[in-house]
């Protein structure tokens, strides 16, 4: 079946440092690949998302470039902030019609320090 | 952006009852809505995929007798969770889309259940 594998957390970053969270999946089709993020209280809102191999999507600083030779698709960012503390979930989902949810990861829990 | 809410966000129920979830689109009509369960630590795992007026589909494990869902209307889905067991314990988040395919999903905040 379909997967989707993160490192585990938390990451804890001072302000001002680069940020990478590794993402990696296993997909049956043709997948997009998709960044969600959720604060503390809140729902998951989409972050990014790109829907062919090669794409970056791109948010609020952060990227992603689509991987289809290593199946990854890596969130980073230059320079993280505290408010970028939150929790960040790599999904996929397969085109060409067939299951409609989110394949998940597990999620990364970033921790920000000023 | 497209709101949807979840009420209530947390209940405590004991052994055997039945709780009802509700998962409202506020701002947008939801042609499919989609029922996950997330467990401490783990990823988000897809229960069920409900389109308005149809019966719901359920993933492979899933007991559509125990989780019964209904899609009443465009901007209202309910998950019933029927004789409730401690196992049952979890985060139940909804998520609603607009259209077909990749069209962005939105999600609730989640609904915490407790069975005693």
């Amino acid at each position: 079946g379909d997967s989707v594998t993160q490192m585990e957390g938390p990451v804890t970053l001072s302000e001002e440092a680069f940020l990478t969270i590794n993402c990696t999946y296993t997909a049956t089709g043709y997948p997009s690949l998709f960044w969600y993020v959720q604060y503390p209280g809140e729902g998951l809102q989409l972050l990014l998302k790109a829907t062919k191999a090669d794409d970056k999507g791109s948010n609020k600083g952060f990227e992603a470039t689509y991987r289809k030779e290593t199946t990854s698709f890596h969130l980073e960012k230059g320079s993280v902030q505290v408010s970028d503390s939150a929790v960040y979930f790599c999904a996929l989902i397969l085109q060409g019609g067939g299951a409609d949810g989110l394949t998940f990861g597990k999620g990364t829990h970033l921790i920000i320090q000023p | 952006g497209a709101v949807v809410s979840q009420h209530p966000s947390w209940v405590i129920c004991k052994s055997g009852t039945s709780v009802k979830i509700e998962c409202r689109s506020l701002d947008f009509q939801a042609t499919t809505m989609f029922w996950y369960r997330q467990f401490p630590k783990q990823s988000l795992m897809l229960m069920a995929t409900s389109n308005e007026g149809s019966k719901a589909t359920y993933e492979q494990g899933v007991e559509k007798d125990k989780f019964l869902i209904n899609h009443a209307s465009l901007t209202l889905s309910t998950l019933t969770v029927t004789s409730a067991h401690p196992e049952d314990s979890s985060f139940y988040i909804c998520s609603a889309r607009a259209g077909r395919g990749y069209n962005e999903q939105f999600f609730g905040p989640g609904t915490r259940l407790t069975v005693l």
